[in-house]
This record gives structure tokens, C-alpha cells and sequence, in this order.
């Protein structure tokens, strides 16, 4: 079984530009969550989503935003990038998000703003 | 707001010798805690779950600890090898439905 799947892996905007990036979960997972992972900060999290909503999400600024589709890929974008937006963002699945079930991770997609 | 500790940045183990890993949280406990490895360049793989009403769990050389009156767990390598060397994260969920928030992580290096 094909494992989560993040696009593009590495990436340079630069200060004010957008960026989007694509994650493609397990199958018959519904579960997704998104994570930037610094190394001042660790892994912060961003926000989750289940059959299409937003459920949790983390203290980021609005410039940072998600969506999810019907077939579970989902999607982040962000907006009018800075410096700090610099990381590894991380995608993980999960079967759904009712449940302590262990988080499956992307390689993830390596941003760099200049 | 939950703040989680993990013991020192690096750890350096000889070969063969117990590598014991700290996790530490504040306010209240989580309904679970797992750990995670991660190896430069990747994202973290899943080793472990214990729930808040288990004291131990184990799988092959890993040993997970999780003391709710300590607020802290312990993750334990018996019989480290070089190949354990990563990157240990753990992490705390707060109800079935909560969002899971990561510790910054201790990088282990077990030295032949």
C-alpha cells in the first residue's frame, strides 16, 4: 500500500510570493494533518482535517490555510510568505480522526524563502 | 498552554548499553502519549502508544514508561546498536478527537 505522499518535495519562493503544497494520504485514510517542523520551534502543528472540515488547528496566522477534498488529499497554502516560513512541512494520515491511532508521515516539502 | 520537554538535545550511548529517553509534560495529563523516530531528511515513523491507564508497554528492545502523577514517560532502547541512531520525538494527544502536539525531539547516537 502506497504510503502518504507529499508534492512538491523541495521548493524557493521568495518574501511575498504564495505557495501551495499537495498531500496525498494513505487510502482509506480520512484523517489529515499538517505540521511545519523547524529547528527552533520543533514540530508545531498546523491544522487537521476530516471529511472535508477543518477539526483542529494550531496558532498560526491566518496566512496559513488548508483544505481538504472529497477523495481525503489535501492541500495548504500560504500566503504572502516571510523569512520565518522557512521548513520542513509535513503531512501525516490517519484512519479517521476519532481514535489514538498512530500518525503516518509524508517525506515532507522543504521550503526555502529568500 | 501544554508545554512538553524532552531530556537534552543529543544523547550519546555506547553500543549495547540501555538508552533512556525522557518526555516531560505540564498541566494536565494526556488520554495518550506516543513516540516517534525520525532520520534526517524524513518524516517520523510511529513506535509506540500507551494510554493514560497503562503503566508500561513493550515492543522487542523498546520499553515506553508513562507516570501521570510525574507527569513524565520513559522510553528505553535495551541493547542499543548504531542503527537506533535518529531523532526520538513523543508526542501527546488529549482525547481521541484532539489535535497531536510533538516535543522538540533528543537526537540519540549510539557509538560503536
Amino acid at each position: 500500500k502506497a504510503g502518504v505522499t507529499q508534492t512538491p518535495r523541495y521548493l524557493i519562493k521568495t518574501r511575498g510570493q504564495q505557495v501551495t503544497l499537495s498531500c496525498s494520504p494513505i487510502s482509506g485514510h480520512r484523517s489529515v494533518s499538517w505540521y511545519q517542523q523547524t529547528p527552533g520551534q520543533g514540530l508545531q502543528f498546523l491544522f487537521e482535517y476530516f471529511s472535508e472540515t477543518q477539526r483542529n488547528k494550531g496558532n498560526f496566522p491566518g496566512r496559513f490555510s488548508g483544505r481538504q477534498f472529497s477523495n481525503s488529499r489535501s492541500e495548504m497554502n500560504v500566503s504572502t510568505l516571510e523569512l520565518g516560513d522557512s521548513a520542513l512541512y509535513l503531512c501525516a494520515s490517519k484512519v479517521r480522526q476519532g481514535n489514538a491511532g498512530e500518525l503516518f508521515f509524508g517525506e515532507g516539502s522543504r521550503l526555502t524563502v529568500l | 498552554s501544554q508545554k512538553i520537554e524532552q531530556n537534552s538535545e543529543a544523547l550519546n550511548i555506547q553500543e549495547g548499553k540501555t538508552a533512556t529517553l525522557t518526555c516531560n509534560y505540564t498541566n494536565y495529563s494526556p488520554a495518550y502519549l506516543q513516540w516517534y523516530r525520525q532520520d534526517p531528511g524524513r518524516g517520523p515513523v510511529f513506535l509506540l502508544l500507551i494510554r493514560e491507564n497503562e503503566k508500561e508497554k513493550r515492543k522487542e528492545r523498546l520499553k515506553v514508561t508513562f507516570d501521570t502523577t510525574l507527569k513524565q514517560s520513559l522510553f528505553h532502547i535495551t541493547a542499543s546498536q548504531p542503527a537506533d541512531s535518529a531523532t526520538y520525538l513523543c508526542a501527546l494527544g488529549y482525547s481521541s478527537a484532539s489535535k497531536i502536539i510533538f516535543g522538540s525531539g533528543t537526537r540519540l547516537s549510539i557509538r560503536p
